[in-house]
Parts: C-alpha cells; structure tokens; sequence
C-alpha cells in the first residue's frame, strides 16, 4: 500500500460545479496534510494546510480532514476553467520530521 | 525576485556525463529539498537538508549527489547520466513549518 494514495484521474466536472478530490494515507500518526495545485509543466504551489480533524475553508476551498478514516480531500466550489491543474495531496507522516510524502496527483479539468 | 530559483531551466545532456543542478533561495529557510517528478509517479525525494551541516538521502537517491554550500544554496549532482534521469527536477524550501515552496524546476533530458 502506497503511504498516500490520490486518484490519478482525469477527474471532469462543468463549469460552477463542486469539484472533490480525495487522498488516503496510511499512517494513522500523520500530523500535517497540504494540497498543492500544478499546472502543466510549472511547479506545485500550495493552496492549503491542515492540521485538525473537521473543515478548512480558504474562498472557493474547503479541506476536510478525518484522522479516524485516515483520508484528506479538497472541495473546490465554483469550478472554473482556471481551475484546471493536478492536485497533489502531501502528507508529513508521524515522526518524518520536515520530509513531506507526495501523492501522485488528480488531474482535474474544468469544462466551459 | 523569485524566492527559490534554479538553474539552469532545461538541459539536455548524453549518457555518461556529470551535470549540476543549482537551487537558490532568499526566503532564508534552514530545509532544503531536492524532488524529481516523472509522469504518473508524483514526487519523489532524492535529498533533503535541514541545515548546511545536515545532509540526508531521500528515497531514491541512488545516481545522485548533494552539496549544501550555504544556508542558500543546495546543488544536485548526477555523477554519470543514464536516459532513465530524464524527469523534472524541483528543488524546495521550507522554513519552521512543515509548507514547502517550490522552485520553477529544471527539465533534464539524457540522451
């Protein structure tokens, strides 16, 4: 089992529509969770962070956290073409001091 | 200015040869990381130090080397390239916090 686990997609949603996007992970002792946003042939860029359990909304993001369940996700309302990237899931693992593990990404596309 | 810069952007070399790669940061963060991405693979660590003196092996650093020159600067050599390091290389920085900032990435290909 990978230590963080992402569908690869291609995840296609409508323009204004809710875009979610899921990630596992298999350590129960994980402390910090971060989605990053990539466009083709750039560098990820962070969107968020989260460290407790329940809902952190940053404008048209929301992510969600449930440690019991050991999966993270990322809503993003009001989808727009923009919007169309790879999502990377990342994940500090307990006692991993400063090493982040990478999801591989969901591709998400946005259609007009 | 970018706050963490690479050099160079793209490079294309042929098997067998040592190249560089140079990474620069004015964010004064202490951690310093070296990723390669390869398409459907996600990010994988090669090296990561958390300080001029602290050097460690990521999980696939096999082929490569690491130099941590000043708080600033951390350099990945690839001592002999084989086709299979073509990939996008990114170097990161962190500071006291877990969020890690990314480079623009350099674009290897070995032929």
């Amino acid at each position: 089992q990978k230590e963080v686990e992402q569908n690869s997609g291609p995840l296609s949603v409508p323009e204004g529509a809710i875009a979610s996007l899921n990630c596992t992970y298999s350590d129960r002792g994980s402390q910090s969770f971060f989605w990053y946003r990539q466009y083709s042939g750039k560098s990820p860029e962070l969107i968020m962070f989260i460290y407790s359990n329940g809902d952190k909304e940053d404008g048209r993001f929301t992510a969600q956290l449930n440690k019991a369940s050991q999966y993270v996700s990322l809503l993003i309302r009001d989808s727009q073409p923009s919007d169309s990237a790879t999502y990377l899931c990342a994940v500090k693992l307990y006692n991993q001091g400063g090493k982040l593990i990478f999801g591989q990404g969901t591709e998400l596309s946005v259609k007009p | 200015d970018a706050d963490v810069t690479q050099t160079p952007r793209n490079r294309i070399t042929k098997t067998g040869k040592r190249i560089m790669l140079e990474c620069s940061q004015t964010k004064g963060h202490d951690r310093m990381y070296w990723y390669r991405q390869d398409p459907g693979l996600g990010l994988r660590l090669i090296y990561y130090s958390f300080d001029v003196k602290d050097i460690n092996k990521g999980e696939i650093s096999d082929g490569y080397s690491v130099s941590r020159q000043a708080q600033a600067k951390f350099s990945l050599s690839l001592e002999s390239a084989i086709p299979n390091q073509t990939a996008l290389y990114f170097c990161a920085t962190a500071g006291t916090t877990d969020t890690q900032y990314f480079g623009p990435g350099t674009r290897l290909t070995v032929l």
